[in-house]
């Protein structure tokens, strides 16, 4: 079974530009969080989907959106990009529930400069 | 809200000697609990994990995490470190319930564990 995807691997942008990061969950599966990793603040929650649903929502501003699509392929948008958003963004999919165990990706690393 | 305390955010041990990783966590909730390892340029990988039952949990590389709910902790420890298992490990928790904050993994701030030859 293939492993959760994302796409690309790797961004340079610079501040005020916007940026879309993919996500391609296991098959089969239908929730997909997505998580920003930097130094400083660690693991941060930034939503989850569920069949094209935004269930959860962390504490980000309003610039940072996603949608998932109905093959449960899910995007996130960061917009007005500033020098903070340079982070690892993870994406985890699973089948849904609490106890269900959430696979990471590789990660996307955005630098923003 | 759920949080996460990692207290020591860099361990360094000799190969073959025991580690163990401490993890305490603070919940109004019932929560599940994981631990999470990362090696250099990946993504996280599950290392095992306390849902229900017996309270001590291992993972498949000698790892194993004991979950204790009065003192609200879940460290993990393991007997003997090889140099492979360098990395850093996150411990992280999950609301049992379903609602708000539901579905979302709160994470400590993890450990490098370092294992020196």
């Amino acid at each position: 079974k293939a492993g959760v995807t994302q796409t690309p691997r790797y961004l340079i942008k610079t501040r005020g530009q916007q940026v879309t990061l993919s996500c391609s969950p296991i098959s089969g599966h239908r929730s997909v969080s997505w998580y920003q990793q930097t130094p400083g603040q660690g693991l941060q929650f930034l939503f989850e989907y569920f069949s094209e649903t935004q269930r959860n929502k962390g504490n980000f501003p309003g610039r940072f959106s996603g949608r998932q699509f109905s093959n449960s392929r899910s995007e996130m948008n960061v917009s007005t990009l500033e020098l903070g958003d340079s982070a690892l963004y993870l994406c985890a999919s699973s089948l849904g529930g609490e106890r269900n165990e959430q696979f990471f990706g590789p990660g996307t690393r955005l630098t923003v400069l | 809200a759920q949080s996460v305390t990692q207290l020591d955010s860099q361990v360094p041990v000799f190969e073959e000697a025991p580690v163990e990783l401490r993890c305490n966590y603070s919940s109004s909730v019932s929560v599940y609990l994981f631990w999470y390892v990362q090696y250099p340029n990946q993504g996280l990988q599950l290392l095992l994990k306390y849902l229900s039952g017996s309270t001590l949990v291992e993972s498949i590389n000698g790892f194993e995490a004991e979950f204790n709910k009065s003192q609200t902790s879940f460290h993990l420890r393991k007997p003997s470190v090889h140099i492979s298992d360098t990395a850093e490990y996150f411990c992280a928790v999950i609301p049992v319930y379903s609602g708000a904050g539901s579905y979302q993994l709160t994470f400590g701030k993890g450990t490098k564990l370092s294992v020196i030859p």
